[in-house]
């Protein structure tokens, strides 16, 4: 298996909080991307990575924030979680943009 | 205004047979395509992909097809087999403008195999 890793893998927390999801590889691959997973809605893009410092919007990206200090590590912080926030979230890697990502197992997050 | 549709929620199909999962595109700029399998409490992992510059591409018991004129793909398992039930997505990417850096992914089919 490609080497990524998300944690934490479960997160409880309560509304208001400021959460930060970790996404970090082993494989040196320049892009990164955040994805939510909620029924109906399929895999929605948050935020991408193309390189060190350089990020970009998805398509539901209000409500989150990312930083990449790091080729290996890629944070989401959800700066003041809310109830709809509530959701599976993914890490992906690739090597090249537009091609085949290597997924992270996921972190279920829940905000009561 | 969604990109990639996958119309049906779920297909039921029994053992041994065709399973046929189809997807649509709207964006002419698409020109590489992906089918992720994914399991429950597991990522998607990558299953197959074809280019815009085929119309088949074939993987042991998978095969998906392109129709470029009609902005349609689908894959096809056969026989399908009681492991090949989860939610597959489709997934869509331009290598030139339109939506560089990101695959654009359908709303995924939930494929049950009954024994």
């Amino acid at each position: 298996d490609a080497g990524i890793t998300q944690s934490p893998r479960h997160k409880v927390t309560e509304t208001g909080t400021p959460v930060t999801l970790r996404c970090h590889q082993t494989e040196n691959h320049r892009y990164m991307y955040w994805y939510r997973q909620d029924p109906g809605h399929g895999l929605r893009l948050i935020h991408y990575s193309y390189g060190v410092k350089d990020t970009d919007k998805g398509e539901v990206s209000d409500g989150y924030s990312v930083s990449r200090s790091k080729t290996e590590d890629f944070l989401l912080t959800l700066e003041s979680a809310t109830s709809s926030q509530t959701s599976v979230y993914f890490c992906a890697i690739s090597r090249l943009p537009n091609y085949g990502y290597t997924f992270g197992s996921g972190t279920r997050l829940t905000v009561v | 205004d969604q990109q990639v549709k996958q119309n049906s929620p779920s297909l039921s199909v029994q053992e041994g047979r065709i399973s046929i999962l189809n997807c649509d595109y709207t964006n002419s700029m698409f020109d590489y395509f992906l089918w992720y399998k994914k399991y429950p409490a597991e990522g998607p992992t990558f299953l197959i992909s074809i280019s815009s510059i085929k119309d088949k591409n074939e993987d042991g018991r998978f095969t998906v097809f392109l129709n470029k004129s009609a902005k349609h793909l689908s894959l096809h398992i056969v026989p399908s087999q009681p492991g090949d039930s989860a939610v597959y997505f489709c997934a869509a990417s331009a290598e030139s403008g339109g939506s560089n850096y990101k695959l654009t992914f359908g709303k995924g089919t939930l494929l049950t195999v009954n024994p």
